[in-house]
């Protein structure tokens, strides 16, 4: 069982292009979600979805957007990037409600 | 506002002692609050969580604290182990009945250190 899967696991990107990372998971979980974990402040909530068709903001959502078509793949736009993205961004997923969250190994992205 | 904090950045113990980790929050909505242990270069893994109707939940050699009148829970750690050395996040959540349900948010981390 793969649990969450990320790719890539990392990408360096200049600032102004579009980037896409994906995230999927076979656990069924109606509740996926994307972090991004910068030094010293901890993992910041960027985007989230309870169930498949829905997403909702976080703490930090501006510069990406999200889509849920299906229940297993929750993928994180960059529409155009800049140098304050650079992080490692980690997916996860749980039944919705629970706070044992699945997380993925992460995606390192650098923007120059 | 929501902000969930950690008292300290780095704790360094000995290896077999008891080890404690803060957490204070702001959020007097949250009412379900887990620990998670992240190791170097991996995610974030579920320890183990507690809701607000009770004081204190223990698994396999940890305890966690939950204090609502002063905001504060803590893990405790027993026997120090060297593969507990990894960073400690606490997280809150607003359980039910909130549009903000589901929406885990973490504090900033306390890195366990633990010397042979």
């Amino acid at each position: 069982i793969a649990g969450i899967t990320q790719a890539p696991t990392s990408q360096i990107l200049a600032a102004g292009r579009r980037m896409t990372l994906r995230c999927t998971q076979d656990m069924r979980h109606n509740a996926m979600y994307w972090y991004r974990q910068d030094l010293g402040l901890g993992l910041r909530l960027i985007h989230y979805s309870n169930t498949a068709g829905t997403t909702g903001k976080g703490e930090v959502p501006d510069g990406y957007s999200v889509s849920r078509a299906n229940t297993d793949d929750f993928p994180l736009t960059l529409a155009s990037a800049v140098p304050s993205q650079t992080s490692v961004y980690f997916c996860a997923s749980s039944d919705f409600g629970s706070g044992e969250l699945f997380f993925g190994e992460g995606s390192r992205l650098t923007v120059l | 506002g929501e902000s969930v904090g950690l008292h300290l950045p780095t704790l360094s113990v000995q290896e077999g002692d008891n080890s404690i980790i803060n957490c204070a929050y702001s959020n007097s909505a949250s009412d379900y609050f887990i620990w998670y242990k992240q190791e170097s270069g991996k995610g974030p893994q579920f320890i183990i969580d507690i809701r607000s109707n009770m004081d204190k939940r223990q698994g396999q050699r940890v305890t966690v604290l939950l204090n609502k009148t002063v905001k504060h829970l803590s893990l405790q750690i027993a026997a120090t182990q060297p593969g507990d050395s990894a960073v400690y996040f606490c997280a809150e959540m607003k359980a039910h009945g909130s549009s903000n349900t589901g929406k885990l948010i973490f504090g900033q981390g306390t890195t366990l250190q633990v010397k042979p």
